[in-house]
């Protein structure tokens, strides 16, 4: 199974700062990388797939990178809006599709 | 548009099963394989199967595996989540989401619609 890590746990920016998370694969999943966000008491939200690919209806302020093992979500501008949990999840090696614990982004 | 409506929440005692329906909408039910997660408390969601409702082939998550049945009834365009032998680590909100690609026989893996999700609380 592979396992993904997210970092930092948590990440305290200020409304328009640029905001970067990271995350990590135990081995290469090539592009095969998507992120969600994730509010209170809501589903997530597909943002980024195939590593950097926006979904439909996402703000250009979000854009994704990297390749391999090691990805990163940038926020260009922070929205309050943006303030939440994200999740990054692999799809190149399965059963089973893999999640990482998680990043909160939180208003400093 | 596209729409997952999901029944509500559910109190199960330990043992017992428990039965989660997902509502699609909005888009040809047949098209798209669906997928079945839990999120439990303070946790990231963790997959447990995918159903092509096209075919009603399944694939099961190892740690579900012989307690999960995905099933789904395409008059209706409703999939349907069992879990059965519940304990109380299974305490979580359970979402169906469906697959990014459009295809009757592959997907991708990616979550791009999802349910509001279904409490499911496991309590004596």
């Amino acid at each position: 199974e592979i396992v993904m890590t997210q970092s930092p746990a948590t990440l305290s920016l200020s409304p328009g700062e640029r905001g970067t998370l990271s995350c990590r694969a135990s081995q290469s999943v090539f592009s095969k990388l998507a992120w969600y966000q994730q509010k209170p008491g809501q589903a997530p939200r597909l943002l980024i797939y195939n590593a950097s690919t926006r979904a439909t209806g996402v703000p250009a302020r979000f854009s994704g990178g990297g390749s391999g093992a090691e990805f990163t979500l940038t926020i260009s501008s922070l929205q309050s809006e943006d303030f939440a949990l994200y999740y990054c999840q692999q799809y190149n090696k399965w059963p089973p599709f893999t999640f990482g614990q998680g990043t909160k982004l939180e208003i400093k | 548009q596209v729409q997952l409506v999901q029944s509500g929440s559910e109190v199960k005692e330990p043992g017992a099963s428990v039965k989660v329906s997902c509502k699609a909408s909005g888009y040809t039910f047949s098209g798209y394989y669906l997928h079945w997660l839990r999120q439990a408390p303070g946790q990231s969601p963790e997959w447990m199967g995918w159903i092509n409702p096209n075919s009603g082939a399944t694939m099961y998550g190892r740690n579900f595996q012989g307690r999960v049945s995905l099933t789904r009834d395409a008059s209706t365009t409703t999939a349907y989540l069992d879990l059965s032998r519940l304990a109380f680590d299974d305490t979580g909100v359970y979402y169906c989401a469906r697959d990014l690609r459009t295809s009757h026989a592959s997907l991708d893996g990616i979550f791009d619609n999802w349910g509001q999700g279904t409490l499911v609380t496991v309590s004596s």
